[in-house]
C-alpha cells in the first residue's frame, strides 16, 4: 500500500527559528519519487522539491533543506530561519512507477505558523 | 510560460444546480489529474488521464461527478447535480510522467 504519514499537524515557531516538517512513506515500489509542495494562505499549490528513490544525498536550497534516508522510510523537510511568509501547510507526497500509475498519494498536512 | 489554468477560480451555486470545471494542462504534458480539497479529507484525487483517456477514476465519489479530456488541451469536471457536501476545491495539476505534477489555483466551489 502507498501511504504518506506527516504525523504533526500544527507548529508554531518564533521567526529565526529552525523547523523540521516530518514525513514517512510506506510503498512496495523499487522506483518512486518524493514530494514537498507548500499551500500558502492564498491556496495554490506549490511545487517545493522531487527526489527519486535512487538519490539519497540531502539537498539545500537557500533555507530550505531536506533529509531523505530509506532506511527509516522518510523525507524530512526542514527550514532555516524561519521567517513569516514560510507560514503555509505544507504537504509531503509519493508517487510510485508500477501499479499505482502515476498517482500522487498526499500526507494530511503539517500547517506551519511562524510568528513575528 | 502559463501554468495550469483552471476556470473558474470561484463559483458559488445553489444545491440541483450543475456544476462545470474546466482546466486547461501545460502543453506538451500528457497526465492530468483533478484533485479535490477539504478540510475533512485533506486532498483526493479524483481521477486521472494519461494522453486524453481515463486511467483511474476510483476517486470520483458518486455517479453525479464526471470527467472528460476531449483533447490535450482541455478537461472538464461536472459535478450533475450539485449538493452542498461538494462544497470543496477542486485541483487540476499535469505533468509529464513520472516527473512533478503542477497543479493549478484551484476553483473554489461553494455549494448552497
Amino acid at each position: 500500500a502507498q501511504k504518506v504519514t506527516q504525523a504533526q499537524t500544527e507548529i508554531s515557531v518564533v521567526e529565526k527559528e529552525d523547523v523540521t516538517l516530518d514525513c514517512v512513506y510506506e510503498t512496495r515500489d523499487t522506483t518512486y519519487y518524493l514530494f514537498w509542495y507548500k499551500q500558502p494562505p492564498s491556496g495554490e499549490l506549490v511545487f517545493l522539491i522531487r527526489r527519486n528513490s535512487f538519490d539519497e544525498q540531502n539537498e539545500i536550497s537557500g533555507r530550505y533543506s531536506w533529509n531523505f534516508q530509506k532506511s527509516t522510510s522518510s523525507f524530512n523537510f526542514t527550514i532555516t530561519a524561519s521567517q513569516v511568509v514560510d507560514s503555509a501547510v505544507y504537504f509531503c507526497a509519493l508517487s510510485g512507477s508500477s501499479e499505482t500509475g502515476n498517482q500522487f498519494y498526499f500526507g494530511t498536512g503539517t500547517s506551519l505558523t511562524v510568528i513575528p | 510560460d502559463a501554468g495550469v489554468i483552471q476556470s473558474p477560480r470561484h463559483e458559488v451555486t445553489e444545491m440541483g444546480q450543475e456544476v462545470t470545471l474546466r482546466c486547461k494542462p501545460i502543453s506538451g504534458h500528457d497526465y492530468l489529474f483533478w484533485y479535490r480539497q477539504t478540510m475533512m479529507r485533506g486532498l483526493e484525487l479524483l481521477i486521472y488521464f494519461n494522453n486524453n483517456v481515463p486511467i483511474d477514476d476510483s476517486g470520483m465519489p458518486e455517479d453525479r461527478f464526471s470527467a472528460k479530456m476531449p483533447n490535450a488541451s482541455f478537461s472538464t469536471l461536472k459535478i450533475q447535480p450539485s449538493e452542498p457536501r461538494d462544497s470543496a476545491v477542486y485541483f487540476c495539476a499535469s505533468s509529464l510522467a513520472p516527473s512533478d505534477q503542477f497543479f493549478g489555483p484551484g476553483t473554489r466551489l461553494t455549494v448552497l
